[in-house]
Formats: structure tokens, C-alpha cells, sequence
């Protein structure tokens, strides 16, 4: 059965540079999440987009930008980068009809080491 | 304190022996799910249990969901080594809000 994608798989970025990562959700899948995850931390919701709108928001610094697009991939854009920006990104998706679970699929992480 | 916390935060048991991790969350929820992740990998999806099931069994996996607490257990029996990883909780509320707890690291010596 089809995944969650992310690209890249890995990315090394310098501080100050910016770095764009992907996500392809699993077909059929209209609501896309991006979380971040330090060292050793648990992860953390950064925000999240539902039929191409921003459906809700959590910790995601003001550097930071993201969109889902009219094939519902979404992009995190990521500026003015910062050494504690290095972290594993994941993108999960699931599907809000009938949403009765609202179970989350994730994809492997855009590790994000920034030098 | 965040949604979904977990205890103990490090197990440390011997293969064949039982893991049991527990996880505690605050407000009301449609779901919630239990995730494993191994070091510096992605996480993957275990099970779900609904806000009206009580209890529910994958494999060597059995949870366990008292809404009246705000409490979910998840045993791991005849752990192995293959078993070693983080293991998370994740509550969904009515609204669909997602909220990670803070894991629990696993160490399975053989």
C-alpha cells in the first residue's frame, strides 16, 4: 500500500540558510501534518492544512512557512536557519471524511542537520 | 504538563519478560494511538484504540483505555530484542487536535 513520502531523506543546510522540505500524504488523503522532533524529545505539532487551507497551528516559528498544494502535497519552508533547527521532520496525513479516528499516517522524516 | 504523558520513561527488561508502559492525557478524545519509534528513525503506527473500547489486542500487543482515569496501558509480552525503540502515545480529541505524548524508551536485553 502507497505511504507517506518526504524529500528529502536527509539535509544539511548552513545557519542562516533556507531548506524546503516535501511531503506526498497517501492518496486520497486531504489533511497533511508537519511535526518537528529534537534529540531524544518527543514530537511536536507544527501545523497542519485540511483541503489546502491551514487547519491548525502549534509551534511553528514565524521563520517557518508551509503549504498544501492543489494535489495536496505539502511544502515546509524553512528560512533564516538556526543551529536548534536541526531535527527530524515528519509529515503525516490522513483523511477527514467519515473521520471517526482521524489516524494519522507518517511518513520517515527529513532529518535536518543545520552547521 | 502536555497532553499524553507516559511513565516510566526508561524500561529496562530482559527478552521473554513483559513491558508495561502507561500513558496519562487531560482533556476528552475521540481516539488515541500508540506509536514506536526506533533511535533516530521513523514512527510507526501500532494501534488504535477508540474512545469506546476498553481494551484491544495486536500480536504481543494488548492495550487498555480507562476514559474515567484518562489512562491508557500498553503491554508488550515476550519482549524481544527486536523490541528495543521509543514507544508513544498520541490522543485525538473531537476536533481532530493531535497531541504527542513524551514516550517511553524501551531497552530489551537479551
Amino acid at each position: 500500500a502507497a505511504g507517506v513520502i518526504q524529500s528529502p531523506r536527509h539535509l544539511i543546510k548552513e545557519k542562516r540558510e533556507t531548506a524546503t522540505l516535501k511531503c506526498y500524504p497517501i492518496p486520497r488523503h486531504d489533511t497533511v501534518y508537519w511535526y518537528q522532533q529534537g534529540p531524544g524529545q518527543d514530537p511536536q505539532f507544527l501545523i497542519s492544512f485540511y483541503e489546502k487551507m491551514q487547519s491548525d497551528k502549534g509551534s511553528i516559528p514565524d521563520r517557518f512557512s508551509a503549504q498544501q498544494f492543489s494535489d495536496y502535497h505539502s511544502e515546509l519552508n524553512m528560512s533564516s536557519l538556526e543551529l536548534g533547527d536541526s531535527a527530524l521532520y515528519f509529515c503525516a496525513s490522513s483523511t477527514s471524511w467519515g473521520a471517526s479516528t482521524y489516524e494519522q499516517y507518517f511518513g520517515p522524516g527529513t532529518r535536518l542537520t543545520v552547521t | 504538563s502536555q497532553q499524553g504523558e507516559e511513565d516510566p520513561q526508561a524500561l529496562s527488561i530482559q527478552e521473554g519478560e513483559n513491558a508495561t508502559m502507561n500513558c496519562s492525557y487531560k482533556t476528552s478524545i475521540n481516539n488515541l494511538q500508540w506509536y514506536r519509534q526506533n533511535s533516530g528513525r521513523g514512527l510507526v503506527h501500532l494501534i488504535l484504540i477508540r474512545s469506546n473500547e476498553r481494551e484491544k489486542h495486536s500480536g504481543r500487543l494488548r492495550v487498555t483505555l480507562d476514559t474515567s482515569k484518562k489512562s491508557s496501558s500498553l503491554l508488550i509480552t515476550a519482549s524481544r530484542a527486536a523490541d528495543t525503540a521509543s514507544y508513544f502515545c498520541a490522543t485525538t480529541d473531537s476536533w481532530g487536535k493531535f497531541q504527542f505524548g513524551a514516550g517511553t524508551q524501551v531497552v530489551v536485553t537479551p
